[in-house]
């Protein structure tokens, strides 16, 4: 079992919708957990840390289930630029640092 | 604020030819890493320095591979010699050690093997 799954995609879905991916982590000891973004040929962006209460950003809402252990991105209102593709982190300590495959979402007009 | 940097961003270059990729870390950070990332594979973790100092290597993939941090400025991953299976996308990312930092990643250097 990976460290870190999830769901590869792709999600194709219309403007202006909801859309919701998970990721799942195997090691209950990790401290910190991360929602990157990954533009075609482009490097990893920070999109948001998640915090243990969940915190929202604009349109996007990141959650974390300790006893489920996975954490959650939600985005309202999508638009054509949300296309990309969004890869879960793990950081269990200061070195241990694990992405996830990433989720890749296709906004269509 | 500066933020890491990479160089060069584009290499192409013939099989069994030595190749050097630079890294440059966002001043302060405490941690470096490197990355390859593929369509195959995705994002791979190569090897990670603290305070100019390697860590964990295990996931270089073989003794053509090899990286150092001469100082807390700047690294670099050398391939050599360099095969066709080599061509991915190479990231360095630095982050601060202590407490909830993420990673910054470089804009990556896009290497092709012929």
């Amino acid at each position: 079992r990976k460290e870190v799954e999830q769901d590869p995609g792709p999600f194709n879905v219309p403007e202006g919708a909801t859309v919701a991916f998970n990721c799942t982590y195997s090691n209950s000891a990790s401290q910190s957990f991360f929602w990157y973004r990954q533009d075609c040929r482009k490097e990893p962006k920070l999109l948001m840390s998640v915090y243990s209460s969940g915190n929202e950003d604009g349109r996007f809402t990141a959650q974390l289930n300790r006893a489920s252990q996975y954490i959650s991105l939600l985005i309202r209102d999508s638009k054509l630029s949300d296309s990309a593709t969004y890869l879960c982190v793990v950081r269990s300590s200061a070195s241990k640092i694990i992405f996830g495959s990433g989720t890749r979402l296709s906004i269509r007009p | 604020d500066a933020g890491v940097i990479q160089s060069p961003r584009h290499e192409v270059t013939e099989m069994g030819q030595e190749v050097t990729l630079r890294c440059k870390p966002i001043s302060g950070h405490d941690y470096l890493f490197w990355y390859r990332q593929t369509m195959m594979r995705g994002l791979e973790l190569l090897i990670y320095f603290n305070n100019n100092v390697p860590i964990d290597d295990s996931g270089m993939p073989e003794d053509r591979f090899s990286a150092k941090m001469p100082n807390a400025s700047f690294s670099t991953l050398k391939i050599q010699p360099s095969e066709p299976r080599d061509s991915a996308v190479y990231f360095c990312a630095s982050s601060l050690g202590r407490g909830h930092q993420p990673q910054h990643f470089g804009d990556g250097t896009r290497l092709s093997i012929l």
